[in-house]
């Protein structure tokens, strides 16, 4: 069973209209991460949380922002996407406090802006 | 500098050749992972390291704390190998290398 579920796996957004995208995991852990990812790049953090405190990357474009109201859930935010955030979106999770914690990753969320 | 390097960027090679794929990083780290995506897929973990050896099929990765440097293997190489492999360092945060595009062909 997946352990990290992002919803949706496809998102079609118009240009400038606010979208959500969604991350839970069934790990209870308590590292979660947002990264973004253009084609033939690598996984750029966005942001990440330790619990509930954020973690925001110094260039993370204020456009970007995101929610974790538990332990289970994380969101992504763009308030306004522009044809630019058209990528892969990554949430990943972990374990802090143990030096044997697998990283789990969900499938991603593709975000197309028209 | 990029705190995680990976070499080569690109490799192609012949059904049934060992492939060996290079990270090499200069931060301290509690771990790194092995990371596999095939082209418009999801990431999937093939190992986490904090040292030694690990091997799972005809997959092997090891890992150098002093000398920072871990090297990924595949053995018997098909073509369903063909994705992008990624050196990932967990740090406080994960950080991701810029990944190695492997093909292979029958």
């Amino acid at each position: 069973d997946a352990m990290v579920i992002q919803n949706p796996r496809y998102q079609v957004t118009q240009f400038g209209k606010p979208v959500t995208l969604s991350c839970s995991q069934t790990l209870n852990h308590n590292v979660m991460y947002w990264y973004q990812q253009k084609s033939s790049q690598a996984p750029k953090l966005l942001f990440h949380y330790y619990d509930k405190d954020f973690n925001n990357e110094a260039d993370t474009p204020d456009n970007f922002q995101s929610r974790r109201p538990n332990t289970s859930f994380c969101f992504l935010d763009i308030r306004s996407p522009g044809l630019g955030d058209a990528a892969m979106y990554l949430c990943a999770t972990s374990r802090t406090g143990t030096y044997d914690t697998e990283a789990f990753f969900g499938q991603g969320t593709r975000l197309t802006v028209v | 500098k990029n705190e995680v390097e990976q070499s080569p960027q690109n490799l192609t090679a012949q059904e049934g050749e060992f492939i060996t794929i290079n990270c090499s990083y200069s931060v301290g780290i509690s771990a790194l992972h092995w990371l596999q995506q095939h082209p418009g897929g999801g990431i999937v973990s093939l190992f986490m390291l904090s040292s030694g050896k690990k091997k799972h099929g005809r997959l092997i990765a090891t890992i150098n704390i002093q000398e920072k440097h871990s090297s990924l293997h595949i053995t018997a190489s098909h073509p369903r190998d063909s994705a992008v492999y990624i050196c990932a360092l967990h740090t406080d945060k994960l950080i991701f290398g810029t990944g190695t595009r492997l093909q292979v062909f029958p």
